[in-house]
């Protein structure tokens, strides 16, 4: 089982869509939770962090965390082209090291 | 937010020579710094955790002699690829941490170095 796994792509929603992208993990004991945006030939940057299970929203973007599944997800309402990328699902583990899924490639048709 | 400066952001060099990266972080310290390397349309693989006057410790496939780490101060990380062959040829990210280990811990990503090894 890989420590970090992130729902199969590419995923493609119309713009003004909701985008779902979801992410489980196998550490039980990993407290932080990351979701990265990272385009073609870039290096990846921070959307949102979460580390209480529940909600977290920033603008179009809300972040879901269920320690009990070892689920997190990201939600991103009024999707635009704009936020077509690869999104990466990182989790800070309970030996103190980041690890990645490999990511969910989204596509935002106009 | 914090600032991760890596430097240089790309490189070619001929096959059988060294190559070495610089990541620094430019407003605050870092005790751990992370080096990940990423091929095309895959997922950043952690390689090593740089700790800041010890050894750097090396993901399991990782040769530790092919790429040194060198985390000689608290804002500077330095990895090369010594001897480097095509199949080194990939996209390698430094991160670091402010704090390590606390539970909001964000990860600041320098900007990548796009190797290409000839």
């Amino acid at each position: 089982q890989k420590e970090v796994e992130q729902n199969s792509g590419p995923l493609s929603v119309p713009e003004g869509a909701i985008a779902s992208l979801n992410c489980t993990y196998s550490d039980r004991g990993s407290q932080s939770f990351f979701w990265y945006r990272q385009y073609s030939g870039k290096s990846p940057e921070l959307i949102m962090f979460i580390y209480s299970n529940g909600d977290k929203e920033d603008g179009r973007f809300t972040a879901q965390l269920n320690k009990a599944s070892q689920y997190v997800s990201l939600l991103i309402r009024d999707s635009q082209p704009s936020d077509s990328a690869t999104y990466l699902c990182a989790v800070l583990s309970s030996y103190d090291k980041v690890i990645f899924g490999p990511g969910t490639s989204l596509s935002v048709i106009p | 937010g914090a600032v991760v400066s890596q430097h240089p952001s790309w490189v070619i060099c001929k096959s059988g020579t060294s190559v070495k990266i610089e990541c620094r972080s430019l407003d605050f310290q870092a005790t751990t710094m992370f080096w990940y390397r990423q091929f095309p349309k895959q997922s950043l693989m952690l390689m090593a955790t740089s700790n800041e006057g010890s050894k750097a410790t090396y993901e399991q496939g990782v040769e530790k002699d092919k790429f040194l780490i060198n985390h000689a101060s608290l804002t500077l990380s330095t990895l090369t690829v010594t001897s480097a062959h095509p199949e080194d040829s990939s996209f390698y990210i430094c991160s670091a941490s402010p704090v390590a280990g606390t539970e909001n811990t964000e990860a600041f990503f320098g900007q990548g170095t796009r190797l290409t090894v000839v």
